[in-house]
């Protein structure tokens, strides 16, 4: 079954520090991998995606992930954060074969610090 | 604007009582879906339609009727309200070849 794990609950940083989200993934076959994030109050964005071909995806916002198929992750990275990235970010799995159903993880809550 | 829009945006209601939501994109999407977040942020999908049929449903109360009068619209109808359906709903919307959602901005149910 498919399955997304995002290990860190709540991550804290400094403005201005580099960010790593992790996600780790259970799919069979090769699957579509996105980011979203949501403010408070608010739907959810999508940050970036990963369908097929070059394995660093860049997206809005700064934001690029990696997807590395031999560890099963997909973990969102940004080089310098700002205070507006705080945020819930939420990791998600899925496949045309699954009728386009998404499995999302939990969630990372993001605080930044000034 | 292009959106997926959903209201309204929030609900405070009595147990017992029935309620719609009501959803639309204009995005020509052919898939859409309805999504429970609940108080610790998990997403949970309810249900998805192609094109007006009913291709995800997901363990959920019978209380819990999509209607898809059409592909721009998905509407979600609860019956007998409880305490527990108090959420989140999301609809999203996308398009199966392209893969990737659009969200709405949801809709904060409350049942007292």
């Amino acid at each position: 079954a498919q399955s997304v794990t995002q290990p860190d609950i709540h991550i804290t940083v400094s403005e201005g520090a580099s960010l790593e989200l992790r996600c780790n993934y259970s799919y069979g076959a090769t699957p579509y991998l996105f980011w979203y994030v949501q403010s408070p109050g608010q739907g959810l964005q999508l940050l970036l995606k990963y369908f097929s071909g070059d394995t660093l995806v860049q997206g809005i916002k700064g934001f690029e992930a990696e997807f590395k198929r031999s560890q099963s992750s997909f973990n969102l990275r940004k080089p310098s954060v700002h205070w507006s990235d705080a945020a819930e970010y939420f990791c998600a799995v899925g496949a045309r074969d699954t009728g386009n159903q998404f499995y999302f993880g939990t969630g990372t809550s993001l605080t930044v610090i000034p | 604007d292009t959106a997926v829009s959903q209201t309204p945006k929030y609900l405070v209601t009595q147990m017992g009582n029935d309620k719609s939501i009501k959803c639309e994109q204009n995005l020509g999407h052919d898939t859409m879906y309805w999504y429970k977040q609940d108080s610790k942020k998990f997403l949970k999908i309810m249900f998805s339609y192609n094109n007006k049929e009913l291709i995800i449903n997901e363990t959920v109360p019978n209380r819990f009727s999509p209607k898809s009068p059409d592909k721009a619209h998905l509407n979600l109808h609860i019956n007998s309200l409880e305490l527990g359906d108090s959420a989140v709903y999301f609809c999203a919307s996308s398009q199966v070849r392209n893969g990737g959602y659009t969200f709405g901005s949801g809709t904060r149910l409350t049942v007292v």
